[in-house]
């Protein structure tokens, strides 16, 4: 079935420093969820992204989809210790009834 | 709101025991799912229930597994027997509606060690 691939899987951020997290698709999605897990946590939803090159923001985070639907990023400035988790991006798979997780990328902060 | 409610939290069993994992949904969610995370295998999607009626299980590992939604407020996942690779965290998630296009609100889980 449909498959999300995220990139990369670790990133170690000096704190106040930029980072950007990469969502693909082979195929066309309909639209795509970021989530938001915090180490012991359960996934929360972040944001959904629906049209073509969307761009939504929330605070220091800015989510994009791509032009073809078939890419997502989050970029989130300054980072914080508060930005400490696991990102994941969700796709539908092909019948569009349920999502499809990428791996997730895994962020730690340098104080 | 109380969010998704899951129990218990934490579960340690034996090899060969059976394990029940218990879910309540948020009120007036249509959809229920159970997600297994583990390190080597992500979030998978094990089935997904649609006003109580189990529409997917096509992630439901093995018939040792089996998944019921007697009600809208309450769906159990039940593993008999268990076995040490079922360790995982489990987690219920709820949707107000068809999830691809609609939020899911995760419970906090259930830390399952098989011995």
């Amino acid at each position: 079935g449909q498959q999300v691939m995220q990139i990369p899987q670790y990133q170690h951020v000096q704190e106040g420093e930029d980072f950007t997290t990469y969502c693909n698709s082979s195929t066309t999605l309909s639209n795509i969820q970021w989530y938001k897990q915090r180490p012991g946590g359960h996934p929360v939803f972040l944001i959904q992204l629906v049209k073509s090159g969307e761009v939504k923001k929330q605070k220091r985070l800015t989510f994009q989809f791509g032009e073809a639907k078939k890419n997502s990023s989050l970029h989130i400035t300054a980072t914080q210790t508060t930005d400490v988790g696991t990102y994941f991006c969700a796709g539908p798979q092909a019948n569009d009834y349920k999502l499809s997780f990428g791996a997730g990328t895994t962020v730690t902060v340098r104080a | 709101d109380a969010g998704v409610i899951q129990s218990p939290r934490h579960e340690v069993t034996e090899m060969g025991q059976e394990v029940t994992l218990r879910c309540k949904p948020i009120s007036g969610h249509d959809y229920l799912f159970w997600y297994r995370q583990t390190m080597m295998r992500g979030l998978e999607l094990l089935i997904y229930f649609n006003n109580n009626v189990p529409i997917d299980d096509s992630g439901m590992p093995e018939d040792r597994f089996s998944a019921k939604m007697p009600n809208a407020s309450f769906s159990t996942l039940k593993i008999q027997p268990s076995e040490p690779r079922d360790s995982a965290v489990y987690f219920c998630a709820s949707s107000p509606g068809q999830g691809s296009y609609n939020e899911q609100f995760f419970g906090p889980g259930t830390r399952l060690t098989v011995l």
